[in-house]
């Protein structure tokens, strides 16, 4: 069965610091990803999403970057991180051949 | 854009009541998918529909595609504590769609009396 981790869980960092959260994927080949972020009791905004290797679409100008330097692991970045960055961070993934998405757990991002 | 509309935005109930929300939208969508997310985890995927007029159940979960295309309902049979969350629809984003993006509508939190 397919299986998705996010990690880290949860992280505090100081403005203007640089971030690195990592999803990967287990169990499936060639997935469609995506990268969410949801405020506080909020609902879900598409920030990025990948239909293959190296190949990036981003949905929202921001302070934001994302990769995919492998088939199955999808990496969100940033060189200096804002207030405003703070919020829950979902990966997820879909078949190629599915209008479905799969989510992972969630990171935690605060910015102090 | 496309866009989904939740209905109600927030509820409570008494345990063992049953519970009705609907998600409604201007355009036309060729699948319906019911999400639930529990606090401070992920969205977890209940009931995906892909048929116009479809009925699908998950336990005391049951979802329908519109026949219009246009809404979809879950309802909640015999509510208990655990039910609470907020409750997702997601439908693809039309007509052209490569990677399978989704539209969310806005939630609707479910806060059960105990």
């Amino acid at each position: 069965s397919q299986t998705i981790h996010q990690w880290p869980a949860t992280l505090v960092q100081p403005v203007g610091s640089p971030l690195s959260l990592e999803c990967t994927v287990e169990g499936t080949s060639n997935p469609n990803l995506y990268w969410y972020r949801q405020a506080a009791g909020r609902g879900l905004q598409l920030l990025f999403y990948s239909v293959g290797i190296g190949q990036i679409s981003s949905e929202v100008p921001q302070n934001l970057s994302a990769s995919r330097p492998q088939d199955r692991q999808f990496i969100l970045s940033s060189k200096k991180l804002l207030l405003s960055d703070s919020g829950f961070y979902l990966c997820a993934w879909s078949p190629s051949s599915l209008r479905t998405q799969y989510f992972g757990p969630g990171t935690r991002l605060l910015v102090l | 854009g496309q866009q989904l509309n939740q209905s109600p935005q927030s509820m409570f109930i008494q345990e063992g009541e049953d519970v009705s929300m609907n998600c409604t939208s201007s355009s036309i969508f060729n699948t319906w998918l019911w999400y639930k997310q529990d606090p401070g985890e992920g969205p977890v995927l209940l009931i995906a529909l892909y048929k116009a007029g479809e009925l699908t159940s998950n336990g005391r979960l049951t979802a329908q595609f519109g026949i219009t295309r246009k809404d979809s309902f879950l309802n909640i049979s015999a509510s208990i504590p655990s039910d609470v969350g907020i409750y997702f629809c997601a439908g693809p984003l039309l007509p052209n769609n490569a990677g399978n993006m989704l539209t969310f509508g806005g939630g609707t939190r479910l806060m059960v009396k105990p």
